[in-house]
């Protein structure tokens, strides 16, 4: 069955220091497609990334980077040097190659606060 | 233009009357979906529409009408709501409905049923 775990529910870090956001995910497919979305508190879903499952490749966008590994099925959210903007919902979902339902399939979320 | 508008961004309604939300998208895109999001849940998917037909339904109560007049505007029409329907409604459109293409999410109307 598919389903995507984030188990920090709530984190809470000091303005500049670093946040790894944990994603681990359960799909029996072969190809699949992970995001990141954050959500502020105005509500709307930013996306973020989106991976296939053949690219294991980890990027990095300005502050962010995503860390893809297959072996532990995770799919990692490293935000560096961390500003109070980015206090936030961030969801990590799933989407299956093979299903051709296109739902997403969404973990609990993780809110992060960061304090100045 | 790479925004998803949504009207109305609140509503209040008793559980007998009848209201619409509204979506909106300029970015050409194909797919366009309903979300239901609780306080502190991921958004749960209610309709989806591909090439202005219903492709989803994820078994919604009657009460919620979708309707796609073309293919840049979604409405949801909403008559006999209970208290529990009180819910952020979010829009999203991506380029194609598939499993592959990422979501654009509007803001959302946060509806409350009185």
């Amino acid at each position: 069955a598919q389903k995507v775990t984030q188990a920090q529910t709530e984190i809470s870090v000091v303005e500049k220091e670093d946040v790894t956001l944990d994603c681990v995910y359960e799909t029996r497919d072969t190809t699949y497609y992970l995001f990141w979305y954050k959500q502020p508190p105005s509500g709307e879903l930013v996306f973020l990334i989106r991976r296939n499952s053949f690219d294991e490749q980890n990027e990095i966008s300005g502050r962010y980077s995503w860390n893809f590994q297959k072996s532990t099925s995770s799919f990692n959210f490293t935000i560096t040097a961390s500003q109070v903007v980015d206090s936030a919902v961030y969801f990590c979902a799933l989407s299956e190659g093979t299903s051709g339902t296109y739902k997403y399939i969404f973990g609990t979320g993780t809110r992060l606060k960061v304090l100045a | 233009d790479t925004e998803v508008t949504q009207t109305p961004k609140h509503l209040v309604m008793g559980m007998t009357n009848k209201k619409s939300l509204k979506c909106e998208q300029h970015m050409g895109h194909r797919a366009m979906y309903w979300y239901k999001q609780k306080a502190k849940k991921p958004p749960e998917l209610m309709f989806v529409y591909s090439y202005e037909k219903l492709s989803i339904n994820e078994s919604v109560p009657s009460r919620f009408s979708p309707e796609c007049p073309n293919s840049s505007l979604l409405n949801l029409h909403l008559h006999a709501l209970q208290p529990e329907d009180s819910a952020l409604y979010l829009c999203a459109s991506s380029q194609e409905g598939n499993t592959y293409n990422e979501q654009f999410f509007g803001p959302g109307t946060r509806l409350t049923v009185l």
